[in-house]
């Protein structure tokens, strides 16, 4: 079976301070990792995946298969940046692929 | 490009009547779809997903059901409601490929009182 944690469900920092919101995971197979995000009134939406190493709006998250860890980290963090995100993981099930999620971190960036 | 629609955005509805969400996909052709409900410290949760028209499964068990009438049709149905299916609800679309992105609906808000 597939599992993510996400062991913060919320998270305050300050404006211009480091932020990482922790994800962990479980599964047997080959993880694909996302990171997905919610902003206030918006649809969820995707933020990064790791298959595309890229950097996001400042964001960028390595998959660390030792550790089963896939955190999300931004050097300085910007007040636009306070919204929900979810860890998801995907399967390797080919045509019946699905992603299961996290329970969220709300991250608030104050000023 | 591709667009999901998801409606009604909002419904309040008494225990024991019936509900049905419908989303519809456009701009692609046989997605995967999915179905998946949000409440509040326990994250997304998948319903159900489904590979083609009349292909369902089911991920938990529930009071819920979800059919594929059409290739980018997916219904999600209750013949009576329960307090505890109270929540919002998701749908999505993703290519059949491992490692793709899911795209969300705007999603629904369930009230059942």
């Amino acid at each position: 079976a597939q599992r993510v944690t996400q062991p913060e469900k919320l998270l305050s920092v300050f404006k211009g301070a480091p932020v990482e919101l922790k994800c962990n995971y479980s599964y047997s197979g080959s993880p694909e990792l996302f990171w997905y995000v919610q902003y206030s009134r918006q649809r969820l939406q995707l933020l990064l995946r790791h298959i595309s190493r890229e950097s996001i709006k400042g964001f960028t998250a390595d998959l660390n298969k030792g550790e089963t860890s896939f955190h999300l980290k931004k050097p300085f963090a910007q007040e636009e940046d306070s919204a929900m995100y979810y860890c998801a993981l995907g399967n390797s099930g080919g045509s019946n692929y699905k992603l299961t999620f996290g329970k969220g971190t709300l991250l608030t960036v104050n000023p | 490009s591709q667009t999901i629609h998801q409606w009604p955005a909002t419904l309040v509805q008494p225990v024991g009547s019936p509900l049905s969400l419908e989303c519809t996909v456009e701009g692609t052709s046989n997605p995967n779809l999915y179905w998946y409900r949000q409440a509040a410290g326990r994250g997304l949760q998948l319903l159900f997903y489904s590979v083609g028209i009349g292909q369902i499964s089911s991920e938990v068990p529930q009071n819920l059901s979800a059919s594929r009438p059409q290739d980018r049709q997916f219904i999600l149905s209750s013949k009576k409601l329960l307090l505890s299916d109270s929540g919002f609800y998701l749908c999505a679309w993703g290519r059949a490929i491992s490692g793709n992105t899911i795209y969300f609906g705007e999603g629904s808000w369930l009230t059942v009182v």
